[in-house]
């Protein structure tokens, strides 16, 4: 399996643009997460999906942000427009296969994370 | 909700061994994850407890105590490449929340 793709992996625009970043979570995940990551606030979850339906947005920032899963192998995540402070690494994650049998060493929450979309805003 | 606590930066000598630690208070418990995260890269999962007790996987062991809301993750014969941030993330009810990291420097 080719792991968790996302693109594109740099993004550079100009405050006000829409932006928007697409993830692949794994074939047969059934949960996907959106998370953005900063050096003051570390790693945040903004969003995640089960079965390509929202099941918590309450770390969306706010309504400049969206996100929509519309089949199980694509989600995007769109800002719109974009400011200078949404300029972060966001991550995109999924999970949803492994084990309940001891020794757990995998669990159905472990969660395989992609390489990132670096966005700047200026 | 949910609260974690880590130390912000460790450092360790090469072939010696760490042990990060990691306290959680929680709504909800159903797991503890630690992740590995280098500089400029994704976190890749290490390991993965849910019973009290030590999980080995090579040069790398994490322990719980639920009682406690406490975790550890113990690096063994450091080598450089160890040089990472680790994050310690809890599984709530519906949700994992993650710790800042811990960012250790492994020095000759």
């Amino acid at each position: 399996d080719a792991g968790v793709i996302q693109s594109p992996r740099h993004e550079v625009t100009e405050m006000g643009q829409e932006v928007t970043l697409r993830c692949k979570p794994i074939s047969g995940h059934d949960y996907l997460f959106w998370y953005r990551q900063t050096m003051m606030r570390g790693l945040e979850l903004l969003i995640y999906f089960n079965n390509n339906v929202p099941i918590d947005d309450s770390g969306m920032p706010e309504d400049r942000f969206s996100a929509k899963m519309p089949n199980a192998s694509f989600s995007t995540l769109k800002i719109q427009p974009s400011e200078p402070r949404d300029s972060a690494v966001y991550f995109c994650a999924s999970s949803g296969l492994g084990t309940s049998v001891r020794p757990y060493t995998i669990s159905t929450d472990t969660q395989y994370f992609g390489p990132g979309t670096r966005l700047t805003v200026l | 909700g949910q609260n974690i606590d880590q130390p912000t930066e460790m450092t360790a000598t090469e072939g010696a061994i760490v042990q990060i630690n990691c306290t959680y208070q929680t709504s909800g418990f159903n797991g503890l994850f630690w992740y590995q995260q280098h500089a400029g890269e994704a976190p890749t999962f290490l390991s993965y407890n849910v019973l009290d007790g030590l999980e080995e996987k090579g040069r790398f062991s994490s322990f719980l105590s639920r009682s406690k809301g406490y975790s550890y993750l113990l690096l063994k014969e450091l080598q450089m490449k160890d040089s990472a941030s680790y994050l310690c993330a809890v599984m709530g009810y519906q949700k994992v929340t993650f710790g800042t990291g811990t960012k250790l420097q492994v020095i000759p």
